[in-house]
């Protein structure tokens, strides 16, 4: 099993671009989620996905879009970067987020700085 | 709010034992965990309480009082590779993890 994989691992991008931050996972999960670490702050929610064609907003969803076609597969796309948008991004899946063994696991993370 | 509170960072000597606490406010509570970062890693999975009282992994524990909205984790015979920071994070009612800024463990020879 490969986990969770996140493409790309770095990416510099200009005010006002955008992309597609790639995440999947191959443990069957149907939960899986969005964050952004940024210094000195917790994890913080972007967007969430309970399941195949379902999503949802976190703490911090402006700017971002996400779509959850597959089980496998939840991108998260930047419509158009800001500087504000500088920030490490991580991927995570769950079964269900009821605790014990169903914790989050999480991809290796992209780090995005926005000039 | 929400809030959860951990120490910006701890120094600690190898071979000795360290105690990182953390005291949270949610809405709802359905489980702390604590979780080891490397820098520039991912977060992975330590420890999980749901109910009060200590749960022992190996040189790890990590406990709970509900009553007091506290936990912390213990490590013991620290070695070197514990240099991390170690995130708390509470479920709460939503069943989001709610998540400390962590704790920068430094461990020195």
């Amino acid at each position: 099993n490969a986990g969770v994989t996140q493409t790309p691992k770095f990416r510099v991008l200009k005010t006002g671009q955008s992309m597609t931050l790639l995440c999947a996972q191959d443990m069957n999960h149907e939960y899986m989620y969005w964050y952004r670490q940024d210094p000195g702050m917790g994890l913080r929610l972007i967007h969430y996905s309970v399941g195949e064609g379902t999503t949802a907003k976190g703490e911090v969803p402006d700017g971002y879009n996400v779509s959850r076609s597959t089980t496998e597969d939840f991108p998260l796309r930047l419509l158009s970067a800001a500087p504000s948008q500088t920030s490490v991004y991580f991927c995570a899946s769950s079964y269900h987020p009821g605790g014990g063994a169903d914790t989050q696991y999480f991809g290796p993370g992209t780090r995005l700085t926005v000039l | 709010g929400q809030n959860i509170d951990q120490p910006t960072e701890m120094t600690a000597t190898e071979g000795a034992i360290v105690q990182i606490n953390c005291t949270y406010q949610t809405s709802g509570f359905n489980g702390l965990f604590w979780y080891q970062q490397h820098a520039g890693e991912a977060p992975t999975f330590l420890s999980y309480n749901v109910l009060d009282g200590l749960e022992e992994k190996g040189r790890f524990s990590s406990f709970l009082s509900r009553s007091k909205g506290y936990s912390y984790l213990l490590l013991k015979e620290l070695q070197m590779k514990d240099s991390a920071s170690y995130l708390c994070a509470v479920m709460d009612s939503n069943y989001q993890l709610i998540w400390g800024a962590g704790t920068k463990l430094i461990i020195k020879p």
